[in-house]
This record gives C-alpha cells, structure tokens and sequence, in this order.
C-alpha cells in the first residue's frame, strides 16, 4: 500500500515563528502537493511538485515556500506564521497520468496547525 | 461562481437508504472526474475516478459524469453507518493533473 506520512499530526505554534511540515512518501511517486483544508473552502492548493528540486505554485501560495531536495520527500514551510494560517495541512503524492492511473491523488493523515 | 460546488450538508439518512451526493463544476476542459472519502481526523481517500461521461459502478457506489451539464453524482446504495464521511468530489483536467476540489459533502447514516 502506498504510505505518506506527515511528521506532525498537530502542532501549536506562535505568531512570527517558522514551521516546517515533512511528508514522506514510500512508493517512488514522481508528483507531491501541499493543501491546505478549512471548513466551507474544502482544499485548496499551496504548492506541488512534479521532480526533485522542481516546485509550481498552487492556487494560494502566498506566505509559504517549500523544498524537495529528495523524491520520496516535501517539506511546506510557513517563513512567520500567522493567525490566518491555522489549518489543517495535507501532503499528497501521485503517479504521473498515463497507463499507470489518471493520476490519483494519495494523502497523509494531515497535520493540524494552530497559529497563537 | 465557484469551480466546483457541492452541498455541503450535513446529510442524515437512515441505515440501508440509497444516497445521492451531486456536485457540478464550471470548466468544460476537465476530463478525469474523482471522488474522495474522508473520514473524520483522516486524510481523504479516492473512492471512484470516471474519465469522460457516462456512469461506472463499483460494488454498492456508482459514479455518473453529465459532461453536458459539467454535473457529477455519487450514489450509494444499501448506506452503511461506515459510509459516515465527507464525499468530495475532484475533476481534474487533460492529464488528470490539475484536480480542483469540492468543498465536501458531509453524510451521517444512521443505525
């Protein structure tokens, strides 16, 4: 079975603070995204990554930045928290589309931030 | 208007009912149309994919694209209370790449 993990299942941190969130998936998937979930917005994408040290913006990239200096892993990081960034976070990996899949998407856990 | 809409619910129907979870999207180039299932605390998990239009069952779930009408349906027959989740529903685009979410769906079945 594919496996992706988040390193953090939920976290509390300050205003102002740097965080890192790891994911790690074990299946050689070629593709992995950060979203972020809130209540009534459903996911919305922060960041993905089609190759090593290759990174795209998603739909709402603004105050994150992320690394993926590795295949099988892809670090979100919040540069100075805010309140406004209490969520829950999801890394994802993928297949790249074609006789292997439509490209589906597989999650970790997620891993709940709180912003103080 | 939003890309992908969904009623968000919640959706409370009694054990064994045949549930009808719908959505509809605005962009005409998606081709790769998915729903997820996400239990409570858990990352979402893909239930069903359909390419293009037309239905596609799988055991007690049926997927049904409207290309037409860019509406998508998920049925669920003989509801188990571990049907109990969030249903989103994703189209994706030409290479199933560019998966837009729904907002979810949240259904309760009841014993």
């Amino acid at each position: 079975d594919v496996k992706v993990t988040q390193s953090s299942r939920y976290l509390v941190k300050r205003t102002g603070e740097k965080v890192f969130l790891e994911c790690v998936q074990d299946m050689d998937h070629e593709n992995m995204f950060w979203y972020r979930q809130d209540p009534g917005l459903g996911l919305r994408l922060i960041y993905f990554s089609y190759d090593v040290k290759m990174k795209e913006k998603g739909d709402i990239p603004e105050g994150y930045s992320v690394s993926r200096e590795k295949k099988e892993r892809f670090s979100l990081i919040l540069e100075s928290a805010s309140t406004n960034q209490t969520s829950m976070y999801l890394c994802a990996s993928s297949l790249t589309p074609g006789a292997r899949g439509a490209g589906e998407l597989f999650f970790g856990e997620g891993s709940r931030l709180t912003v103080l | 208007q939003k890309e992908v809409e969904q009623d968000p619910g919640p959706l409370s129907v009694p054990e064994g009912a045949i549930v009808s979870l719908n959505c509809t999207y605005s962009n005409s180039a998606f081709q790769y149309f998915m729903w997820y299932r996400q239990y409570s605390r858990k990352g979402p998990e893909l239930l069903m994919y359909t390419y293009s239009s037309g239905n596609k069952e799988d055991g007690r779930f049926t997927a049904q694209v409207d290309k037409s009408s860019k509406y998508i349906s998920l049925f669920i027959r003989d509801s188990q209370p571990s049907d109990s989740a969030t249903y989103l529903c994703a189209p994706g685009g030409n290479y199933g790449q560019n998966f837009v979410f729904g907002p979810g769906t949240r259904l309760s079945v009841l014993p």
